[in-house]
């Protein structure tokens, strides 16, 4: 399985932008980024997913390096309710195994 | 997004009991569907991935024979944990997908279960 290295805890101030970084340097042509946040005693929440083109929606943006062995999730004001832990997976080629590995846990100072 | 419900939210059972966690997909159909475990503090653990109408895939180290997945539908999964032993406490979490490469997962509530 490809795996993924994420620094272990980051800080951020409310309001300003965090970058999220996750490498894959072991990435195969097909595997799809996903990105996920996990808040204490729930499951995890879907944030945003892409191939090779940087990605956009309404939670955050997705920047995936030119070698798609690394990639960068933008959250582009914090807020306190964006305090979790973010998990950056990859899909293999046919959809199996949603492996999981440590994260990064995010926290919000006001 | 997409809702995956999962039941019950948490149960006690005694110790040599059978639990059983369901998990449903309500407005999409799910080819396959993860059950993970998460002890305190830890990560997800993959426990074994089902798609619909087959048996589930086990990841190493987890026993098949004492942790029953059934997909029988595109909507449906359950996770039964046979002779419940304190060392089974956990929370356990469900996510499901549709189609294959491209689509994202969608989890449950999660599950917290406590054997006494």
């Amino acid at each position: 399985d490809a795996k993924t290295t994420q620094p272990n805890s980051m800080e951020s101030n409310e309001e300003e932008p965090v970058h999220l970084p996750c490498n894959h340097s072991t990435i195969s042509g097909t595997d799809y980024i996903h990105w996920y946040r996990q808040l204490p005693s729930q499951g995890p929440e879907y944030v945003i997913h892409g191939l090779t083109s940087n990605v956009n929606n309404r939670m955050a943006s997705l920047a995936i390096a030119e070698d798609r062995k690394s990639s960068t999730l933008i959250l582009h004001r914090a807020t306190l309710r964006d305090a979790a832990v973010y998990y950056c997976i990859l899909n293999d080629n046919y959809g199996q195994n949603f492996v999981f590995g440590p994260g990064t846990r995010l926290s919000v100072l006001p | 997004g997409a809702v995956v419900s999962q039941h019950p939210s948490r149960v006690i059972c005694k110790s040599g009991t059978s639990v059983k966690i369901e998990c449903r997909s309500l407005d999409f159909q799910a080819t396959t569907m993860f059950w993970y475990r998460q002890f305190p503090k830890q990560s997800l653990m993959l426990m074994a991935t089902s798609n619909e109408g087959s048996k589930a895939t086990y990841e190493q180290g987890v026993e098949k024979d004492k942790f029953l997945i059934n997909h029988a539908s595109l909507t449906l999964s359950t996770l039964t944990v046979t002779s419940a032993h304190p060392e089974d406490s956990s929370f356990y979490i469900c996510s499901a997908k549709s189609g294959s490469l491209n689509t994202e997962a969608f989890f449950g509530q999660g599950t917290r279960l406590t054997v006494v």
